[in-house]
């Protein structure tokens, strides 16, 4: 059974600075990992997919790696801004067709 | 392309009253997956369809939940006689494909028991 867990569950910044979140996982039979972004009463955005054959993708000021036999991703954060203010969720999977969500990160990025 | 689309995005209900929750994948995408989101917690699988097939559907409770995915027209989530631990976010994805494919959201159906 997949079990996610993400480091740390609250973090709040001043703007500017780099942020790492953390994701970890327990089963490594995944196909990709995917990390989104969720804002308050909103449903989830995708910002980076993973797949198992991949280390590494970037969108703009964004990095995620993925080290999948250690069960880990992270998810790098340059510049920080308000704006990045939400809760980040990753999701590993599907091994068994379901993606299974961690609890994520709330950010707080502060002007 | 449109992404996904969710109706209604705020339902009120009274305990004992259904309550029936629609998702139009985006275009192109035969898989759907189902989710249930409370105040402060995370996301909780419910099922996954694919047109005309239930896949999996191991995070359903096993009475009063029910989903379906027809060949024609959006997929539905149907909850019979809610009760207020019902209320709840819950949010309809859809993909290309499975496994490999990467997961859409739409904005979530906001069910609340009276």
């Amino acid at each position: 059974k997949q079990e996610v867990t993400q480091i740390p569950a609250a973090l709040s910044v001043p703007e500017g600075e780099n942020l790492v979140l953390n994701c970890s996982f327990t089963d490594s039979a995944i196909y990709n990992l995917q990390w989104f972004r969720q804002d308050p009463g909103k449903g989830l955005t995708s910002l980076l997919l993973i797949q198992s054959s991949q280390r590494e993708q970037t969108s703009g000021r964004l990095n995620a790696s993925l080290d999948k036999s250690s069960g880990r991703s992270t998810l790098y954060i340059a510049a920080s801004q308000p704006g990045d203010s939400a809760t980040y969720l990753c999701a590993p999977g599907p091994g068994t067709y379901k993606y299974i969500f961690g609890t994520g990160t709330r950010l707080k990025v502060l002007a | 392309n449109a992404g996904v689309m969710q109706n209604p995005r705020h339902l009120v209900r009274r305990r004992g009253q259904e309550a029936r929750l629609r998702c139009s994948p985006m275009k192109g995408h035969s898989h759907v997956y189902w989710y249930r989101q409370l105040p402060e917690e995370g996301l909780k699988f419910m099922v996954y369809l694919q047109k005309e097939n239930i896949i999996d559907e191991s995070g359903m409770p096993k009475e009063r939940f029910s989903a379906e995915f027809p060949k024609e027209g959006p997929s539905i989530l149907r909850i019979q006689q809610v009760v207020r631990g019902d209320s709840a976010a819950y949010f309809c994805a859809s993909s290309p494909r499975d496994r490999t494919g990467e997961l859409f959201f739409g904005e979530g159906s906001r069910l609340t028991v009276l």
